[in-house]
């Protein structure tokens, strides 16, 4: 079952310019991940943000996490066109089968 | 540094063949987890292990077999393919339970069966 769902599905966005995704989930967990995967490739890690962080910074990344609205955002900064991807986020909750992935956005940066 | 090899990278299997997907770390990690991956359905986990002789069911474990002989390998099998398993399959490991901590993925294994 889908926990996180990301939106919006899709993202169109000129080089420059910042992209925001967004992450909404229905249970409780104890961390929230971000996945980049680039077309025909395997999904590679971004950022890992704990139930009891609100926000946290990678490079051109920021993740914000609000746990009372179980909301979680994604922004890229000044994208380029190697940012172009789908991104997942990804809920983790106690216990070994618990990582549950959304359904991503794609995001397309044009030069 | 390699990390997670997928072999095969792609396969056409007619309905009712067999076939295994091999799937080697090295990490050392003890974790190791099977997803499938179709379109617009996100990634969902077949199976996964916690450790070198263990196994267990995921979300959607029907149709499929695995194994851990070695800490290193995870088997998936499929003894007899369907066209519903049309997907790509990918290939996971990490250090700590995934409820826990990040995953490391292989590149996929894209399996047509007919």
């Amino acid at each position: 079952s889908q926990q996180g769902e990301e939106d919006p599905q899709a993202l169109s966005i000129q080089e420059g310019e910042n992209a925001t995704m967004n992450c909404s989930y229905k249970t409780s967990i104890n961390n929230l991940q971000w996945y980049r995967q680039n077309s025909g490739r395997g999904l590679v890690h971004l950022i890992l943000i704990r139930s009891n962080e609100r926000e946290k910074h990678s490079g051109r990344l920021r993740v914000t996490l609000d746990t009372s609205k179980k909301s979680s955002s994604l922004l890229i900064t000044a994208s380029r066109a190697a940012d172009t991807a789908s991104y997942f986020c990804a809920t983790g909750t106690s216990g070994y089968s618990t990582l549950t992935f959304g359904k991503g956005t794609m995001l397309l940066v044009s030069p | 540094n390699a990390g997670v090899t997928q072999t095969p990278k792609f396969r056409v299997l007619k309905t009712g063949q067999s076939m295994t997907l091999l799937c080697a770390q090295d990490m050392n990690h003890e974790y190791m987890y099977w997803y499938r991956q179709d379109p617009g359905m996100g990634l969902r986990l077949i199976h996964y292990s916690v450790g070198e002789g263990t196994t267990a069911k995921g979300e959607v474990p029907d149709g499929y077999n695995v194994s851990r002989l070695k800490k290193q390998n995870f088997l998936l099998g499929l003894e007899s393919a369907a066209p519903s398993q049309t997907s790509v399959y990918f290939c996971a490991s990490s250090n700590l339970p995934q409820g826990s901590g990040e995953l490391f993925f292989g590149e996929g294994s894209r399996l047509t069966v007919l």
